[in-house]
């Protein structure tokens, strides 16, 4: 059974990096699959982030791109985000998830717990 | 804004049939997925591809798509399904994401 787990500061100050690891478990992220980050404002809908292919690739939103960093260390079987200079708007709910993304075909599963970051000083 | 579009909220009676739909141009190319979030918890996959339920999900719960729309078939509607859905599929690109902006279900 995978499960994946989020992990990082619950706080980060306006104009820093946040940084947060999703942990995987039940399965070697070597192996193949994407791997991506979604995030949800309070109260608000779901906003993809972007994913990592097991080799490295890896897609980004294009409203997102120019602050985002997406990583894997299969060595750790975790994958990471690192966002820069955010601000109030980037509170939210991040998700980790298995991603299956080939053909005709794209979804999420399973979905870690989710972890909320507060960006405020 | 959203590629994809989501009615902001449906209601069923319950054991009754509804339907909740997603709508954008990718969706003519890209299967949706779709996915049940209950408050304070993470989002769950019930339906992805053609119309597919991963191990779990009853069957009451289908997809199906017509041209630039899919959609989320619950037959029987139960007091449990009351939760937001969000469809997920590509962009007009292909190369990236989106999700619908979610239609809260409530179940009467």
């Amino acid at each position: 059974q995978v499960q994946l787990q989020e992990s990082g500061p619950g706080l980060v100050k306006p104009s820093e990096t946040l940084s947060l690891t999703c942990a995987v478990s039940g399965y070697s992220i070597s192996s193949g699959y994407y791997w991506g980050w979604i995030r949800q404002p309070p109260g608000k809908g779901l906003e993809w982030i972007g994913s990592i292919y097991h080799s490295g690739s890896t897609y980004y939103n294009p409203s997102l791109k120019s602050r985002v960093t997406i990583s894997v260390d299969t060595s750790k079987n975790q994958f990471s985000l690192k966002l820069s200079s955010v601000t109030a708007a980037d509170t939210a709910v991040y998700y980790c998830a298995r991603h299956t993304w080939d053909g005709y075909n794209n979804w999420f599963d399973p979905w870690g717990q989710g972890t909320l970051v507060t960006v405020s000083s | 804004s959203s590629e994809l579009t989501q009615d902001p909220a449906v209601s069923v009676a319950l054991g009754q049939t509804v339907r909740i739909t997603c709508q954008g141009d990718s969706l003519r190319s890209y299967y949706a997925s779709w996915y049940q979030q209950k408050p304070g918890q993470a989002p769950v996959l019930v339906i992805y591809g053609k119309n597919n339920r991963p191990s779990g999900i009853p069957d009451r719960f289908s997809g199906s798509s017509s041209g630039n729309t899919a959609s989320l078939t619950i037959t029987g509607a139960q007091a449990e399904d009351e939760a937001d859905y969000y469809c997920n599929s590509r962009d007009s690109s292909g190369n990236h994401m989106v999700f619908g902006g979610g239609t809260k279900l409530t179940v009467l």
